[in-house]
């Protein structure tokens, strides 16, 4: 049973285009959000997070939305560049337990 | 610092052997875990421990043992491999204080055959 569940598995935008992920989760505990962007042949690396109290947080291009009722979070990259070509993971985390729980992934092709 | 490393980067295994993933992090992190990525399932909680002497499981334990008898190394044991571990697995570490943000290793790919 998958607790975060992401989607889509793949998207393909031109350049200056503003994909979007969106994730889902079902357990309240979860009480941080982290996105975490992964390069081939790479481990993921964290990208940029945010707990549930916030609905929206920016860094850069990078705009993580929060629905706390509908249980639902979804990062946008803005004015996406062809280096922004990687596999993003949404990922969540209680702080009882320390265990970080990943999403299954979205591959992000941005052409030229 | 050398981060997190991860040794081997590539191994290829027969039905039923076994062996051992090692894992070495120098940022004195508390918080030590593994996971496995495979096509369309993302990455999957193995193991994972909050300080030496202590491990729990995570979302796939069944096949794999891990110790951690020091701060800076957590090994994982493959007692008896099987195709379905073929996979790439990834070590990752943190600070108790910020456990979201873990730091992974470059990962071994494991071949079961």
């Amino acid at each position: 049973q998958q607790q975060v569940k992401q989607s889509p598995q793949s998207l393909i935008v031109q350049k200056g285009g503003i994909p979007i992920i969106n994730c889902a989760y079902e357990n309240t505990a979860f009480d941080y959000f982290p996105w975490y962007q992964q390069f081939p042949g790479k481990g993921p690396a964290l990208l940029i997070a945010i707990r549930p109290d916030v609905s929206e947080k920016k860094e850069g291009r990078f705009t993580i939305s929060f629905n706390k009722s509908a249980k639902q979070f979804s990062l946008h990259i803005m004015d996406s560049q062809p280096g922004d070509s990687a596999t993003y993971f949404c990922a969540a985390v209680s702080s009882n337990t320390g265990k970080l729980i990943f999403g299954q992934g979205t591959t992000l092709q941005v052409k030229p | 610092n050398a981060g997190v490393t991860q040794t081997p980067k590539f191994q290829v295994l027969k039905t039923g052997q076994s062996m051992t993933l090692q894992c070495a992090q120098d940022m004195n992190h508390e918080y030590m875990s593994w996971y496995r990525q495979d096509p369309g399932m993302g990455l999957r909680l193995i193991h994972y421990s909050v300080g030496a002497g202590i491990t729990d499981q995570g979302e796939v334990p069944n096949g794999y043992n891990v110790s951690r008898s020091t701060t800076e190394d957590f090994p994982l044991r493959l007692l008896s491999a099987a195709p379905s571990q073929t996979s790439v697995y990834f070590c990752a570490s943190s600070a108790r204080s910020s456990y979201n943000e873990q730091f992974f290793g470059p990962g071994t790919r494991l071949t079961v055959l």
